[in-house]
């Protein structure tokens, strides 16, 4: 059982669409990360969150801590969003990093 | 300010054999945190330095080691290497140690075992 869930595993928008990932954890966390991982490898930290919500141009993150869930969420999808999207928390020993498998996002034009 | 600098980018081994792969953390950053992917997988938590201590491991055997130097920097070192230790290792610094923190990635370093 992993200790971090991401659903869906693939997903594919036409462009404009509005995208949701979900990620649910069962550990206790002190962070969660979003992650963003393009073609040959590199990642980029979207948003990091301990509570509540947080905005960056057209994606939004939530996080309910109660509840163990996530969401990251994309306006006005655009084929520049295709990518793997991650799903990492840090344990709330501050010590231990756990990630979902990732959700492949491909936006067709 | 500079991000996070890995290398080798890619690189071939043979089984048995043992491979360092290196780390420059982004400026201003105390701790590093060292990641497997492998192909069509997440990443895996391998092991975290803070001060130059190993604060933290994910399940992974002895054969990976590391380091991290007064500078920051850090490596990894696989002993023995096996075919299933093929992967994207991928190295990220962050601020400090606990709490909540933004991860600065490297672009990794993908080792191949033959």
């Amino acid at each position: 059982k992993n200790e971090v869930e991401q659903s869906p595993q693939n997903l594919t928008a036409q462009e404009g669409e509005f995208i949701t990932i979900n990620c649910s954890y069962s550990v206790g966390i002190s962070a969660l990360h979003w992650l963003q991982q393009h073609p040959g490898g590199g990642i980029v930290s979207l948003f990091m969150l301990s509570s509540g919500k947080k905005k960056h141009g057209r994606l939004i993150a939530t996080i309910n801590i109660q509840e163990k869930h996530s969401s990251l969420h994309i306006t006005a999808s655009h084929p520049r969003d295709s990518a793997v999207y991650i799903c990492a928390v840090l344990s709330n020993t501050g010590n231990q990093f756990y990630f979902g498998t990732g959700t492949s996002l491909t936006v067709i034009p | 300010e500079t991000g996070v600098t890995q290398s080798p980018t890619h690189l071939i081994k043979t089984r048995g054999q043992q491979v360092t792969l290196r780390c420059s953390s982004q400026s201003g950053h105390n701790t590093v945190s060292w990641y497997q992917q492998a192909l069509g997988q997440g990443p895996q938590f391998i092991f975290q330095y803070y001060r130059e201590e190993e604060n933290g491991r994910g399940n992974f055997p002895p054969r990976f080691s590391g380091l991290q130097f007064p500078n920051y920097s850090s490596e990894l070192n696989v002993n023995a290497l096996e075919l299933d230790d093929s992967a994207l290792y991928l190295c990220a610094s962050s601020p400090r140690w606990g709490g909540a923190n933004v991860l600065t990635f490297g672009a990794g370093s993908r080792l191949t075992v033959l």
